[in-house]
């Protein structure tokens, strides 16, 4: 079964305090890995996308990485301004369906 | 402005009640898709459309119809709904090119309560 599991749930770290999320999946073909920012009451916005092992995306303070078992997103010198949650999605080739995981709620104490 | 708009932002309705979600895109995208949100439970998916006339199911279809008669709507439709429907909508659109990895543009969402 298409799976995909993010980990911690909810994090809270003080202001330039790094820290990395994780993603884990399992998918019978991976098409693309996504990860995406939600603000409260709003819907997700883009902010990666990764599809082959070992690929590494930049944005500022974050970097999403890839293997072929996981994704990590890493935060470094976080600011308040990045409390979000934090979305993981896979879609699965063939199907071209998407895959949520729960998501990292993420808190950033100035 | 490129956009996905989702109508309406708040329904409140009462079991068995049919009613439609519309959504719209301005992007020209090829790829459509319908979510619903729960507490501890993620964004599942619920129907996908990879282009005009063409639909298939997400993870979560029981309940729910869509269409896609013409490229940038694809309505969600609830004929009867139940308790268990109440949940935030997303719909979100991305062009579809199979060398490509597109990303989904998301709307703001329709928070839906079936009492």
């Amino acid at each position: 079964e298409d799976q995909v599991t993010q980990s911690p749930e909810a994090l809270r770290l003080q202001e330039g305090e790094s820290s990395s999320l994780n993603c884990s999946y399992t998918v019978s073909g991976l098409r693309g890995l996504f990860w995406y920012r939600q603000d409260p009451g709003k819907g997700p916005e883009f902010l990666f996308t990764l599809y082959s092992a070992g690929e590494e995306k930049e944005k500022e303070r974050l970097k999403a990485t890839l293997t072929k078992k996981e994704s990590f997103l890493h935060i470094t010198a976080p600011k308040p301004e990045d409390s979000a949650t934090y979305l993981c999605a896979v879609q699965t080739s063939g199907t071209y369906k998407y895959i949520f995981g729960t998501g990292t709620r993420l808190k950033v104490l100035a | 402005e490129a956009q996905v708009t989702q109508n309406p932002r708040y329904l409140i309705t009462v079991t068995g009640k049919k009613l439609t979600v519309t959504c719209s895109q301005n992007m020209n995208h090829e790829y459509m898709s319908w979510y619903r949100q729960d507490p501890g439970l993620g964004l599942r998916q619920i129907y996908y459309s990879m282009n005009v006339e063409v639909t298939d199911k997400g993870d979560v279809p029981e309940g729910y119809k869509v269409s896609r008669k013409e490229k940038r709507n694809f309505p969600l439709i609830l004929e009867s709904p139940s308790p268990n429907q109440t949940s935030l909508y997303f719909c979100a659109s991305s062009a579809f090119d199979p060398g490509q990895k597109e990303k989904l543009f998301f709307g703001s969402g329709t928070q839906l309560s079936v009492l």
